[in-house]
């Protein structure tokens, strides 16, 4: 069955610390998102790739980098963990073309302590 | 910039209640709108989605209509449910931006038995 995954669901870490989310997709869909959003607040892009060896920033500004080696892959980096990343990021996936709905991985809830 | 409005916050209603949620852009510049569901600690499911040209689109017990001339979209629920609790997020596909998506902060919504 074609799904998104994120690894871990839930990080609890110190001030710091490097750290990397995982999000896998076998959706087979060239495009793929990281949402960062915080508790009652709006989704915000934060990084986005529209295939392979493509990735872009978001609206946001963030402090992490992203990857998309392969298409099915697209880790998200925080080379230093602070307080203020605690949130929860969502990734999600897009059929190329635009126009059509995003599939969201559950989420992984970032807690920096 | 686009920005995308939720009204209300919350709402709590009891069961069987038909309810309305709002949703207001500032930009008539998009690809389509979509209404997503998330549930607590949850990734996004995308419930209804009416592209530009579209007035509405029902899917059993929801319907949700677009002005875009007006900048606006509503989510109706009929006979709600214990089960429909959630939070309601209204998302619009950009025109001008390779249809990326921006999100409003949602309508957390309660029905209570």
């Amino acid at each position: 069955e074609a799904d998104i995954y994120q690894t871990p669901r839930y990080l609890v870490i110190g001030t710091g610390k490097k750290i990397t989310l995982e999000c896998s997709q076998t959706m087979g869909h060239d495009k793929m998102y990281w949402y960062q959003q915080d508790p009652g607040m709006e989704l915000h892009l934060i990084h986005y790739s529209y295939g392979v060896n493509s990735t872009e920033k978001g609206d946001l500004s963030s402090e992490s980098t992203v990857s998309r080696i392969r298409t099915e892959h697209f880790p998200l980096t925080l080379e230093s963990a602070r307080p203020s990343h605690t949130s929860q990021y969502l990734c999600a996936t897009g059929l190329a073309g635009g126009g059509d709905t995003q599939y969201f991985g559950p989420g992984t809830r970032l807690t920096v302590l | 910039k686009q920005e995308v409005t939720q009204i209300p916050a919350a709402l709590s209603v009891p069961e069987g209640e038909n309810l309305v949620l709002n949703c207001s852009f500032t930009d008539s510049a998009i690809y389509n709108l979509q209404w997503f569901r998330q549930d607590p600690g949850k990734g996004l499911t995308s419930l209804l989605l009416i592209q530009s040209s579209q007035r509405e689109q029902t899917s059993g017990r929801l319907n949700a209509s677009l002005d875009k001339s007006s900048g606006r979209s509503t989510l109706y629920i009929a006979a709600s449910q214990p089960g429909d609790s959630a939070t309601y997020l209204c998302a619009v596909s950009v025109l001008y931006n390779n249809n990326d998506m921006r999100f409003g902060a949602g309508t957390r919504l309660t029905v209570k038995p």
